[in-house]
């Protein structure tokens, strides 16, 4: 089974600080990886997706995200955040074919005004 | 499209008390999943149906937890008896069969005291 691990537990920026979440995961095949957004009050959300091709994917609202596989990464970037990036973010991996997503424990990032 | 829906949205039981969930995937979506969510940590998949079928349950309490699927649509996810430790959320999600990104519920916030 996969592990994932987030760097932060809780990050705290200002508006228009560039932004980046560090994630690791353990699994030694072919990997899917996905980073999650929970807004305040809100289900979570598809930020963006990694399945094959450029390791360099961009999502949504100016997020992009990098896989390493060297270092089984995929950490996560914005270089303008806004306060209305303040959200829960969760990155999760699943191995080949098999869908189960494991998540890690999240960070939790509040930009200030 | 209409998303993911559950409820209750929140629930307070009593320790020993049983409680239901119920979950209505987004239309044409094959596959369900039911995650556990505790305070500080990632979602945790508690147990996955592609249409009525049981695919992976092996992180299901199954001495307290049962979920079903009966018609390949709506499901329920019961705790009898609960415990302390079931506090959490409990989110559903629901995905087509090849599109492994998860769409997910606002999940029902369980409170055991």
């Amino acid at each position: 089974a996969q592990s994932v691990s987030q760097h932060n537990h809780h990050v705290i920026l200002s508006e228009a600080a560039s932004l980046e979440l560090g994630c690791n995961y353990s699994y030694g095949g072919t990997v899917n990886l996905f980073w999650y957004v929970q807004y305040p009050g809100q289900h979570l959300q598809l930020l963006l997706k990694y399945f094959s091709g450029d390791p360099l994917v961009k999502g949504i609202k100016g997020f992009e995200a990098e896989f390493i596989k060297s270092k089984f990464s995929f950490n996560l970037r914005k270089p303008s955040v806004q306060w209305s990036d303040t959200a829960e973010y969760f990155c999760a991996v699943n191995g080949g074919n098999d869908y189960k997503l494991s998540f890690g424990a999240g960070t939790t990032v509040t930009v200030r005004a | 499209e209409a998303g993911v829906a559950q409820s209750p949205r929140y629930k307070i039981i009593e320790k020993r008390q049983s409680v239901a969930f119920w979950c209505n995937p987004i239309s044409g979506h094959a596959t369900l999943y039911w995650y556990q969510q505790i305070l500080g940590q990632g979602p945790k998949l508690l147990i996955q149906f592609q249409n009525n079928g049981v695919v992976d349950d092996s992180q299901l309490p199954k001495d307290r937890f049962s979920a079903e699927r009966l018609k390949g649509v709506d499901s329920t996810l019961k705790i009898q008896p609960a415990k302390l430790e079931d506090s959490a959320v409990y989110l559903c999600a629901s995905s087509l069969p090849s599109d492994s990104p998860l769409h997910f519920g606002n999940g029902t916030r369980l409170t055991v005291t």
